[in-house]
C-alpha cells in the first residue's frame, strides 16, 4: 500500500529554524516533492529530491534518504509569511500526498 | 509560457444538482493531467488522471466522473452532487514539479 506520514501541526518563532519530517512507504519511488500551501490557495512547488542527500534552495532545504523512506524540509530564518501547510508527496506512478503539516510562525 | 487555468474559483451547488469543472492548459501538448480533491483539514486525494484524449483512470470509486475531450482540456463532472462532494478541487499537470491550477472551492448545500 501507500503510506505517507508527517506531523499534523508545528509551531515556531520568527527567525528560528524548523524541520518538518516525512516518512513514506510506497509501492514505487520516482522522487519526493515538498509543496507549500497557504490557506485557501493551491499548493506551490518547493523542492524535488530523487537522489539521497540535501538540496538547498535559499532559506529552504530538503533532505532525502531512500533506504530509510525518510525526508525532511528545513526552513531557516522563519518569517511570518512561512505560516502555511507543507505537503510531502511521493511520486510512484502517480503523485501521492501526505496529509500535510500546518506550520504556525509566531512573532 | 506554460499555464494552467481552472474555473470557477468558487461554487455553491444544491444536493442533487449536476457539476462541471473545467481545466485547460496552455503552452504544451499531450500533458498528463490530474484531478485532486482536498476535503477540509485533509490531504490531497487523487481522483482521476489522464495521459491523453479519451483516456481516463479513476483512483477511487465515487460520485464523480472525468473526461478529456481535447488534448489540453480536462473536465470533472457529476450528475447528482452529494454533501460529501464538498471540497477544494485542484487540477494539475506534471510539468516540472506538478503544477496546480488555482482550484475550485465547491460547497454542496
Amino acid at each position: 500500500g501507500q503510506n505517507i506520514d508527517q506531523p499534523t501541526e508545528m509551531t515556531a518563532t520568527e527567525g528560528a529554524i524548523v524541520q518538518i519530517n516525512c516518512t513514506y512507504q510506497t509501492s514505487g519511488f520516482n522522487g519526493l516533492f515538498w509543496y507549500q500551501q497557504h490557506a485557501g490557495e493551491a499548493p506551490t512547488f518547493l523542492s524535488y529530491n530523487v537522489l539521497d542527500g540535501l538540496e538547498e534552495k535559499g532559506r529552504f532545504s530538503s533532505f532525502l534518504s531512500r533506504s530509510k523512506g525518510y525526508s525532511y524540509l528545513l526552513l531557516k530564518e522563519l518569517q511570518m509569511k512561512d505560516s502555511a501547510s507543507y505537503l510531502c508527496a511521493v511520486l510512484s506512478d502517480k503523485l501521492i500526498f501526505g496529509t500535510g503539516t500546518r506550520l504556525q510562525v509566531f512573532p | 509560457s506554460q499555464t494552467i487555468h481552472q474555473w470557477p474559483a468558487t461554487l455553491v451547488q444544491p444536493v442533487g444538482s449536476p457539476l462541471s469543472l473545467e481545466c485547460t492548459v496552455e503552452g504544451t501538448s499531450n500533458p498528463n493531467l490530474y484531478w485532486y480533491r482536498q476535503a477540509a483539514g485533509r490531504g490531497l486525494q487523487l481522483l482521476f488522471y489522464s495521459v491523453g484524449i479519451g483516456q481516463i483512470s479513476s483512483e477511487v470509486p465515487q460520485n464523480l466522473s472525468a473526461s478529456r475531450p481535447q488534448d489540453r482540456q480536462f473536465i470533472l463532472s457529476s450528475k447528482k452532487l452529494l454533501l460529501s462532494d464538498s471540497g477544494f478541487y485542484l487540477c494539475a499537470w506534471d510539468t516540472t514539479g506538478y503544477t496546480f491550477g488555482s482550484g475550485t472551492r465547491l460547497t454542496v448545500v
